[in-house]
């Protein structure tokens, strides 16, 4: 199957700090990908939608100028959490959608830990 | 609006056992339903998926999953589970270009 690779898998930072997040589809083109937050034993919450050369959709309650999300080629979109608090500590978990199988692909997720 | 329902948190079954995990939905026309799996700290593993055709559908692993119309159902099942197929899983609709996600249901394979 089509694979979607997400960078990094973990990481720690500083209150205060910004993070970006990378997702690449490797094998296949993605005008569409999906950024989720997933808290500890729970389901998948939708932020945004990724738009190659467009702006991101964001759902409700999602704060666009902290989470900044780029999808600058069909294989690469980016998410970025500025000025991160503790709170904004979570697994986030990306997706492209394959347009000709209708299949999303995940990737392996991110833990975020903001100290 | 759109909405899933898995109505258990946690399904345990003894290997060897056929298991079931129940998946609801609800959405206004007609949907396209996947199954993912999720091991800790990991991303969502794509197990099967419905958008026509023959209601039984076979997916990875020797899942399979029957969309139900008039219920709006769409159970997941193996007929034999493994130690292994021990894991998150989340039923997923997909309707107008928006996915929306069960809760979970945490299946337990016991020796």
């Amino acid at each position: 199957g089509a694979v979607v690779s997400q960078h990094p898998s973990w990481v720690i930072c500083k209150s205060g700090t910004s993070v970006k997040i990378e997702c690449r589809s490797l094998d296949f083109q993605a005008t569409t990908m999906f950024w989720y937050r997933q808290f500890p034993k729970q389901s998948l919450m939708l932020m945004a939608t990724s738009n190659e050369g467009s702006k991101a959709t964001y759902e409700q309650g999602v704060e666009k100028d902290k989470f900044l999300i780029n999808h600058a080629s069909l294989t690469l979109s980016t998410l970025t959490v500025t000025s991160a608090h503790p709170e904004d500590s979570s697994f986030y978990i990306c997706s492209a959608r394959d347009e000709g199988t209708f299949e999303a692909f995940f990737g392996q997720g991110t833990r975020l830990t903001v100290v | 609006a759109q909405s899933v329902a898995q109505p258990e948190d946690q399904v345990n079954v003894a290997e060897g056992n056929p298991l079931t995990v129940k998946c609801t939905y609800s959405v206004s026309g007609n949907p396209y339903l996947f199954w993912y799996v999720q091991y800790p700290n990991r991303g969502l593993q794509f197990l099967l998926k419905y958008i026509t055709g023959d209601n039984l559908v076979k997916g990875s692993y020797g899942f399979e999953a029957e969309f139900n119309k008039s219920q709006t159902s769409f159970h997941l099942k193996k007929p034999s589970a493994l130690v292994s197929d021990s894991a998150l899983y989340f039923c997923a609709v997909r309707f107008a270009g928006k996915s929306t996600f069960g809760d979970g249901t945490t299946l337990t394979v016991k020796p």
